[in-house]
């Protein structure tokens, strides 16, 4: 357990609508990023940072906005919903001892445009 | 572009019976490979290969990577209901010190009784 919490687990929402999705870690990690999961295309990176008030995009960052102004929080925020966003979303962190790359996922949160 | 494929994209086998799934990729930096398992929920990490040859073992799974032929084999041996998931495949990229990790599609593995 890496001490990873995201809230909401699930929500639906309208389309048009700003959203808000938080990442909670416990244990002061200076790396977390967050995904989307679809199917037929595994995780892709959305955003992530490397500390407070360091963020820089991934690979599908059209429509997300991300702020970390506390360590322990990472915030995806999709400001006006499309149904195209409509996905799970991974927040992770990489933990900061050691020489070691590997991500530790959260839970998910399960999110609907409709 | 970078990217990691993973084959097949499904497969359905019975207990018992050994499967092997395939990652290759194509990333200019590439540093290491990252298996991970995913049941109904986050995914877990398996194993992280960085050495062409040597072999990760964690009892009855098994990896190796190729790097002169761009890929990796993760095999399953005595295969048992509960190995029934999604096994993800992702690749390091050495570009920047952000330790991002690109993903293949997923192999969606059923393993029935």
């Amino acid at each position: 357990d890496a001490g990873i919490t995201q809230s909401p687990r699930h929500k639906v929402t309208e389309t048009g609508t700003p959203v808000t999705l938080r990442c909670h870690q416990t244990e002061n990690h200076r790396y977390m990023y967050w995904y989307r999961q679809d199917p037929g295309h595994g995780l892709r990176l959305i955003h992530y940072s490397y500390g407070v008030k360091d963020t820089d995009k991934g690979e599908v960052s059209d429509g997300y906005s991300v702020s970390r102004s506390k360590t322990e929080d990472f915030l995806l925020t999709l400001e006006s919903a499309t149904s195209s966003q409509t996905s799970v979303y991974f927040c992770a962190i990489r933990p900061s001892s050691g020489s070691t790359y590997e991500q530790y996922f959260g839970p998910g949160t399960r999110l609907t445009v409709t | 572009e970078d990217k990691v494929v993973q084959s097949p994209l499904s497969l359905v086998v019975h207990e018992g019976d050994t499967v092997t799934l395939n990652c290759s990729y194509e990333v200019t930096n590439f540093r290491s490979l990252l298996w991970y398992k995913q049941e109904k929920k986050a995914p877990t990490f398996l194993f992280m290969l960085t050495s062409s040859g040597i072999e990760k073992k964690s009892g009855r799974l098994s990896s190796i990577l190729d790097k002169k032929e761009l890929f990796s084999i993760l095999n399953i041996t005595a295969t048992q209901t509960g190995d029934s998931a999604i096994y993800l495949c992702a690749v390091r990229d050495g570009s920047s010190n952000t330790g991002k990790l690109i993903f293949g599609q997923g192999t969606t593995l059923q393993v029935k009784p």
